[in-house]
């Protein structure tokens, strides 16, 4: 059972707009989201993180939104940016538990 | 939905022992890899392997790691003496190409 799932594997997106990655989940007892960026030969570098009690969290260019009640979770880039190609994973943990669950990720692709 | 399946989800060692972590990816991906947590630090890359051998490598896995796929189906983290620096939640990965992973949940290492 695939608890967190990208259906996207790849989006591409014109130089100075804004990407939209999205991310679902399964499990209800999940609390706490966060999105990694991957470059290739490196390990998921964490981006920003957001608590089941809020809504949105805004850092920078980057902005996550959750919808509990759809269990769906959005990560948005404005403007988006060269250096902003990469893959992009979505995670989920819960404090009854340690680990973290990844999605498959979405290469996101910032075109000229 | 295929997963990749590590065992076992917690192991406890003494310092100087061997440890063997033990994974089993997606049956027809292709390329696999282990990556390490430290608690309260970023997912660090250890190791990819493809056609039965390492293909890339970080800093972190020196002589005191080696990585196995024995028999086609399981995929092995080893570390030969442990040290409690080694103590960390280890994930495995596996792929069909280099991007679009998936992680299996992870086994928290705990040197003692």
């Amino acid at each position: 059972d695939q608890q967190v799932k990208q259906n996207s594997p790849s989006l591409s997106v014109q130089e100075g707009r804004i990407s939209i990655l999205n991310c679902d989940y399964t499990n209800s007892m999940f609390d706490y989201f966060l999105w990694y960026k991957k470059y290739p030969a490196e390990g998921p570098t964490f981006l920003i993180s957001i608590s089941s009690i809020k809504d949105k969290n805004e850092d920078g260019r980057f902005t996550v939104f959750l919808n509990k009640s759809a269990k769906h979770l959005s990560l948005h880039i404005v403007p988006s940016q060269p250096g902003d190609s990469a893959v992009y994973f979505c995670a989920a943990t819960s404090n009854r538990d340690d680990k973290i669950i990844f999605g498959k990720g979405t290469r996101l692709h910032i075109l000229p | 939905e295929p997963e990749v399946t590590q065992t076992p989800s917690h192991q406890v060692t003494q310092m100087g022992q061997e440890v063997i972590l033990r994974c089993v990816p997606i049956s027809n991906h292709l390329y696999f890899y282990w990556y390490r947590q430290i608690l309260g630090q970023k997912v660090e890359f250890l190791v990819s392997f493809y056609n039965n051998e390492i293909s890339e490598k970080s800093e972190i896995f020196d002589d005191q790691f080696s990585v196995e796929r024995p028999d086609g189906s399981n995929f092995t983290l080893k570390i030969r003496s442990t040290k409690l620096e080694d103590s960390a939640m280890y994930f495995c990965a596996s792929s069909v190409g280099t991007d679009r992973y998936t992680f299996g949940s992870g086994t928290r290492l705990t040197v003692v």
